[in-house]
């Protein structure tokens, strides 16, 4: 079993729709939670990231943490075309530590 | 500011031979680590460099495999006898010593 699970998908939805992106996780003692987008043959960027438990807002996108369950998840309110990429989950264990990260799951925002 | 650059960007080599990739993280941060992404894959740790010494090399595949940081800032990741299941994109992060990394753009190598 992986560390981290992620539907690969790929993920198509219409422009304006709210998007929801999750990755499953099986070592409890993970702390600190990461999303990243890529697009195609470029490096990953940094969207959000959270400790522990709980909600974090930055304008459209939302992380969700859920520890008790294991879960993460990555809201896109009012999609763009522009989000159309790849978006990886990564977490880790200390700071420091490296990161483990899920397959990716590819969106795409029909205009 | 300038972020993480990665040299080159693309890499063609031929089974066999030796390659070296290169980082240069942003200025300050202490932190290095280098990935591998595989097609249709999340990246895969290989090394993490705090300062000049090799932290954690635990994801580095086997002894073909090396990296250095000799000066505590830029690092080379260097392959040896390459075979096609070398053939990935090799990442670059830095960080500052927090809990966030940053990314270069990689370098796509493609062993034939």
């Amino acid at each position: 079993q992986k560390e981290v699970e992620q539907d690969p998908g790929p993920l198509s939805v219409p422009e304006g729709a709210i998007v929801s992106l999750n990755c499953t996780y099986s070592n409890s003692a993970f702390q600190y939670f990461m999303w990243y987008r890529q697009y195609s043959r470029k490096g990953p960027e940094l969207l959000m990231y959270t400790y522990s438990s709980g909600n974090k807002e930055d304008g459209r996108f939302t992380a969700q943490v859920d520890k008790s369950s294991k879960y993460i998840s990555l809201f896109i309110r009012d999609s763009q075309p522009s989000d159309s990429a790849t978006y990886l989950c990564a977490m880790s264990l200390f700071t420091g530590n490296q990161f483990y990260f899920g397959t990716g799951t590819s969106l795409t925002v029909i205009p | 500011g300038a972020g993480v650059s990665q040299t080159p960007s693309n890499k063609v080599t031929e089974k066999g031979k030796y390659v070296e990739l290169r980082c240069d993280p942003i200025s300050g941060h202490t932190a290095l680590y280098w990935y591998r992404q595989s097609l249709g894959q999340g990246p895969e740790f290989l090394i993490y460099f705090q300062g000049t010494g090799a932290a954690d090399d635990s994801g580095l595949p086997n002894d073909r495999f090396f990296a250095v940081r000799p000066e505590g800032s830029v690092s080379t990741l260097k392959i040896q006898r390459t075979e096609r299941g070398d053939s990935a994109m090799y990442l670059c992060a830095s960080s500052s010593g927090g809990y966030t990394q940053y990314f270069g753009p990689g370098t796509r190598l493609t062993v034939l």
